[in-house]
């Protein structure tokens, strides 16, 4: 197993500034979704890509998108940041569409808008 | 929709002491429990989770939870903490039986292990 790798570990952006935050999924694993955890906070869902299509969303606005590859990478992107969109964000992957496999979660990317 | 209470955001406890930490959730359909662990500066590691069947369940390294369902609860519990056990503790709940709406998390405890 590699486990879920991201990058960048941290990151500094201007506020009104576009992001883009990588994933390497697990080996096999088909399903990956996007958290934003901000400061003394639990994670928020954002959305979940299955086989390359986003098949569910949290509550958060049209500038936060995604992308999934056919080799299980992910990309998640924000436009037009804002100070609040300061947070980590984690990606966690699992072998299935449905939610009993668990997730299996990456160490997550800092960002920092100022 | 689901929403998770975890009623301590921390809890201090001497080493070798046991140690409860709590959560309620709420939800309108079935749900699937777990618990994540957080260390500084890392991702979250799932600790137990509850799908069905037997409703205490257990982790590999001494912890335990119990699903009541007619309470909406899921506390974890462990008989004897470690200085190593000091990290922050996510219950979560997603919607049973499939589904794309991911994970719903507490804002956490902390577990802060006193020598």
């Amino acid at each position: 197993e590699t486990g879920v790798t991201q990058s960048p570990t941290h990151l500094i952006k201007t506020r009104g500034q576009q992001v883009t935050l990588r994933c390497s999924s697990q080996s096999g694993h088909n399903t990956v979704s996007w958290y934003q955890q901000a400061l003394g906070q639990g994670p928020q869902f954002i959305f979940q890509y299955y086989r390359e299509e986003e098949n569910g969303r949290g509550n958060f606005p049209p500038r936060f998108s995604g992308l999934q590859f056919p080799n299980y990478s992910s990309e998640l992107n924000v436009n037009a940041l804002e100070l609040d969109d300061s947070a980590l964000y984690l990606c966690a992957s699992s072998p299935g569409g449905a939610s009993p496999y668990g997730y299996t979660f990456g160490s997550g990317t800092r960002l920092t808008v100022v | 929709a689901q929403s998770v209470t975890q009623l301590d955001s921390q809890v201090p406890v001497f080493e070798e002491a046991p140690v409860e930490l709590r959560c309620n959730y709420s939800s309108s359909v079935s749900v699937y429990l777990f618990w994540y662990v957080q260390y500084p500066n890392q991702g979250l590691q799932l600790l137990l989770k509850y799908l069905s069947g037997s409703t205490l369940v257990e982790s590999i390294n001494g912890f335990e939870a119990e699903f009541n369902k007619s309470q909406t609860s899921f506390h974890l519990r462990k008989p004897s903490v470690h200085i190593s056990d000091t990290a922050e503790y996510f219950c979560a709940v997603s919607r049973s039986g499939g589904g794309a709406d991911g994970l719903t998390f507490g804002k956490g405890t902390h577990l802060i292990i006193q020598p």
